[in-house]
């Protein structure tokens, strides 16, 4: 079985700073890696995965998360966030070779501040 | 708009009465699958269908809950004999198809459901 920890349920950063949002993962198996964002009155979409090849992924509007394996983490960085990007991020693992069961952290909050 | 939509936006109802939520998926997308969210945590995987196969269930889903998706398009997940431990955000996602593990969720806006 898999977990996912965010060990930061809040961070309050001001505009144009950076941002790193930790993701930490427990599996005995392979997995795969995922974060996905939910704006305020929206459902969640996904942001980025990692599946395999680079571990180096990048999102289109300059989210990037990189996936290392020997401290089983997956954090997503920003460099220079701006308002909207306020919103709640959570990541997610799931099993490479059976894989519906999608298992999602408990999300960290990002506020954006002015 | 031709996202995922769930109907009702919200539901309030009284301990032990019965509720019905729907969820229309992207029309091309073969996989369906419902989450619970409760405050402060991430989504919880109840089921999911492939077509209108229920390929899996999660240990959440009690003999209360039942999911159905009947044609392979529209879905239903019914509660009966709601209890407040239910009171949650029941999240509805779909997907086109590929090997599972890798297949882009979409979600929807969700139900609220509050049980008085």
């Amino acid at each position: 079985a898999q977990s996912v920890t965010q060990l930061d349920s809040q961070v309050p950063v001001f505009e144009e700073a950076p941002v790193e949002l930790r993701c930490n993962y427990s599996s005995s198996v392979s997995v795969y890696l995922f974060w996905y964002v939910q704006y305020p009155n929206q459902g969640l979409q996904l942001l980025l995965k990692y599946l395999s090849g680079s571990t180096l992924v990048e999102s289109i509007n300059g989210f990037e998360a990189e996936f290392n394996k020997s401290q089983t983490s997956f954090h997503l960085r920003k460099p220079s966030v701006h308002i909207s990007d306020t919103a709640e991020y959570f990541c997610a693992v799931t099993d490479r070779d059976y894989g519906q069961n999608f298992v999602f952290g408990p999300g960290t909050r990002l506020s954006v501040l002015p | 708009d031709t996202g995922v939509s769930q109907d009702p936006r919200h539901k309030i109802t009284k301990r032990g009465q019965n509720v019905t939520f729907r969820c229309d998926p992207i029309s091309e997308h073969n996989r369906l699958y419902w989450y619970r969210q409760t405050l402060g945590q991430g989504p919880e995987f109840l089921t999911y269908f492939q077509n209108e196969a229920q390929l899996e269930k999660s240990r959440l889903l009690s003999d209360r809950f039942s999911a159905e998706r009947p044609k392979g398009s529209f879905s239903t997940l019914e509660i009966q004999r709601t209890e407040q431990g239910d009171s949650a955000m029941y999240l509805c996602a779909s997907s086109l198809g590929g090997p599972v593990s890798t297949d882009t969720q979409y979600f929807g806006p969700g139900t609220r459901l509050t049980v008085l």
